[in-house]
């Protein structure tokens, strides 16, 4: 497997754009998480999926960002209107049960950058 | 809430010593999970060691072992033989059993010198 996929690895846009970042998990992983990396907050969880399901997005910043998954075999994260302080990597992960019981894999990260 | 520590940002350690990264959390709950992740220059996370709360026996996988206090809430992680691949940032993490997701710490990023 090519593991878990993400895309653009790196973006850079202006204030006030629509970002959409994108992600394939593990095929059969049934979870799915997106995370977010800033050097002062660290690795936080934005919100995660149960076969397709959302189930916690009580880490979702604001209004401002909303996260899909129309099939077992994609997700995005889109963030409308983007702000400076959005600028962070976004990593998802998928498992194959619940992160505590099974590893969770983890993409190479998107790098976003809001000018 | 739970919550994890890495008390050290950085630490640095001569190629082929050994090193301890420190972490401790806080919990009410009995049964958890805990885990070292590893973060290369690649940006990749990796899981590099796992613990299950209620095995009182340490985990080990080759180089890496931890020391697990359950009383005292601390997860230290060691690394022996100190390769220069082993440079990254590791981050402790912790789990509730009945949980889906886990919870990081901010970090502990080391060097390696050669």
């Amino acid at each position: 497997d090519a593991g878990v996929i993400q895309s653009p690895r790196h973006e850079v846009t202006e204030m006030g754009q629509e970002v959409t970042l994108r992600c394939k998990p593990i095929s059969g992983h049934d979870y799915l998480f997106w995370y977010r990396q800033t050097m002062m907050r660290g690795l936080e969880l934005l919100i995660y999926f149960n076969n397709n399901v959302p189930i916690d997005d009580s880490g979702m910043p604001e209004d401002r960002f909303s996260a899909k998954m129309p099939n077992a075999s994609f997700s995005t994260l889109k963030i409308q209107p983007s702000e400076p302080r959005d600028s962070a990597v976004y990593f998802c992960a998928s498992s194959l049960s619940g992160g505590s019981k099974d590893e969770q894999y983890f993409g190479p990260g998107t790098r976003l950058t809001v000018t | 809430a739970q919550t994890v520590t890495q008390s050290q940002p950085e630490m640095s350690v001569q190629e082929a010593e050994t090193v301890t990264l420190s972490c401790t959390y806080d919990t009410s709950e009995s049964d958890y999970y805990l885990f070292w992740y590893k973060q290369p220059p690649s940006r990749q996370m990796i899981l590099v060691i796992r613990q299950e709360a209620y095995k009182q026996q340490n985990a080990t996988e080759n180089r890496f072992s931890v020391n697990f206090q359950k009383a005292a809430k601390s997860f230290s992680l060691k690394i022996s033989d100190s390769q220069l691949g082993d440079a990254a940032m590791y981050f402790c993490a912790y789990s509730r059993q009945r949980d889906d997701k886990i919870i990081f710490g901010k970090g502990t990023r080391l060097h390696i010198l050669p």
